[in-house]
């Protein structure tokens, strides 16, 4: 069956330490992204890439990284420049450039700065 | 900047019953896409519906219905025969052509269904 997959679900990091969230996706979807969900926020968005070898900022991109090196595979690195990192952070993917059907979304990463 | 408000926090409904969430949006824009997502306790989102802007008929899914009110610039979304299955965070979201491919969403309404 066709899907995103985020790996692992649940994340811990030290503080001072990167960690990388994996997102894979076998739709054949164009588009990636990555938001992540705090309580009372809503969904922010941080990354997103509409074709392999380019991304843009989000809304809240300071202290995160990507890359598309592949059209199935959009990680997402949370650098130690995160000053709060724990939330929930959901990847989701869409076909060609637009979002009018809306996204599919993966399971998530909850990740915990311990 | 485009913006979506959900002014209600937390709601609850006894099954059975009809509940309705509200959201509204800003935009400049004349051509867009609006959508209610719910993410239950396993957190998994899921698409409830989807209505096109520029058609006047309101989307229906099943037991889940919008009340689209382009002027007012609003985006209900109305649970009939309310199920247990029902509860979950409730989010409002829209597109618009000129954004590429951003979805924009409120902060989510969490609805409690009761036996």
């Amino acid at each position: 069956d066709g899907g995103i997959t985020q790996s692992p679900k649940y994340l811990f990091r030290k503080e001072g330490q990167n960690v990388t969230l994996s997102c894979e996706q076998n739709l054949n979807h164009d588009a990636m992204y990555w938001y992540r969900q705090d309580p009372g926020q809503g969904l922010r968005l941080i990354y997103y890439s509409q074709i392999v070898n380019d991304f843009q900022k989000g809304d809240i991109a300071e202290g995160y990284s990507v890359s598309r090196e592949k059209k199935e595979s959009f990680p997402l690195t949370v650098t130690s420049a995160q000053k709060n990192p724990t939330a929930f952070y959901l990847c989701a993917s869409s076909t060609s450039g637009t979002a009018n059907y809306g996204y599919t979304f993966g399971s998530g990463t909850r990740l915990t700065v311990v | 900047a485009q913006t979506v408000t959900q002014s209600q926090p937390e709601m609850s409904v006894q099954e059975a019953e009809t509940v309705t969430l509200s959201c509204t949006y800003d935009t400049s824009e004349s051509n867009y896409y609006l959508f209610w997502y719910k993410q239950p306790p396993s957190r998994q989102m899921i698409l409830v519906i989807r209505q096109e802007a520029y058609k006047q008929q309101n989307a229906t899914e099943n037991r889940f219905s919008v009340n689209f009110q382009k002027a007012a610039k609003s985006f209900s979304l109305k649970i009939s025969d309310s199920q247990l299955g029902d509860t979950a965070m409730y989010f409002c979201a829209f597109t618009i052509q000129t954004s590429g491919s951003r979805l924009t969403f409120g902060e989510g309404t969490q609805l409690t269904v009761n036996p």
